[in-house]
């Protein structure tokens, strides 16, 4: 069975660092790519990125400067790192698999970034 | 990037009903159009790729059409369990974008 669970801090205050992991289970990453995926409070969704089964990435043009995404296939789980925090990076973040389309996503972490 | 468009934000029906909702994307994208399904408290849910296959799991009650620019999910014969928000994302190229999303309410 597929699964993905997120898990990071839920407050972050401004011009600081976010870091999210996404721990998989159900297949391996390097095996499936997996992709990062936010969505402001009630708003629509924004692909991050994503880092491929062969371990190289892709970053959303609009955030890149500020993106790493990595992976530790030891234990199965993608990391999101994301610098410079703004009020408007305040969302749930999703780490999802992907083939083109999101086949199977996580619950998603709401992060907050205030002081 | 492209844009995609999803001009209801906001669709009532009855259980039974018939629904179709569209996306339209702001350049030909052929078929590489999925849609998802989320429900409060639940993981976002794949339904449909490629514009019209069926995602394993989704019942046959849905259905997706479409291709190049204009796209439209149907529902036949709503359930109760079919309420909720659905955007549609196109995997042409990157970035990858979605819609807006419409949110399908009980009547």
């Amino acid at each position: 069975q597929v699964r993905l669970k997120e898990s990071g801090p839920r407050l972050v205050q401004p011009s600081q660092t976010l870091s999210v992991t996404c721990t998989v289970s159900g297949f391996s990453v390097t095996s499936y790519h997996v992709s990062w995926v936010r969505q402001p409070p009630g708003k629509g969704l924004e692909w991050v990125g994503a880092i491929w089964k062969g371990g190289s990435t892709d970053y959303n043009s609009a955030l890149k400067s500020r993106l790493s995404i990595s992976r530790d296939t030891s234990k199965n789980q993608v990391f999101l790192k994301m610098n410079s925090l703004q009020t408007d990076d305040t969302g749930t973040y999703y780490c999802a698999s992907l083939s083109g389309y999101f086949d199977y996503w996580g619950q998603g972490v709401m992060v907050t970034v205030s002081s | 990037d492209v844009q995609m468009t999803q001009s209801l934000s906001y669709l009532a029906a009855s259980p039974g009903e018939s629904v179709s909702i569209s996306c339209k994307a702001s350049k030909s994208i052929s078929n590489y159009l999925a849609w998802y399904q989320q429900k409060p408290g639940e993981a976002y849910k794949l339904l449909i790729y490629s514009g019209s296959t069926l995602q394993s799991g989704t019942p046959s009650r849905f259905s997706g059409s479409g291709s190049g620019t204009d796209f439209t999910l149907t529902i036949r014969s709503l359930e109760p369990e079919d309420f909720g928000l659905y955007y549609c994302q196109q995997y042409y190229e990157k970035p990858l974008t979605f819609g807006s999303g419409t949110k399908l309410e009980i009547k």
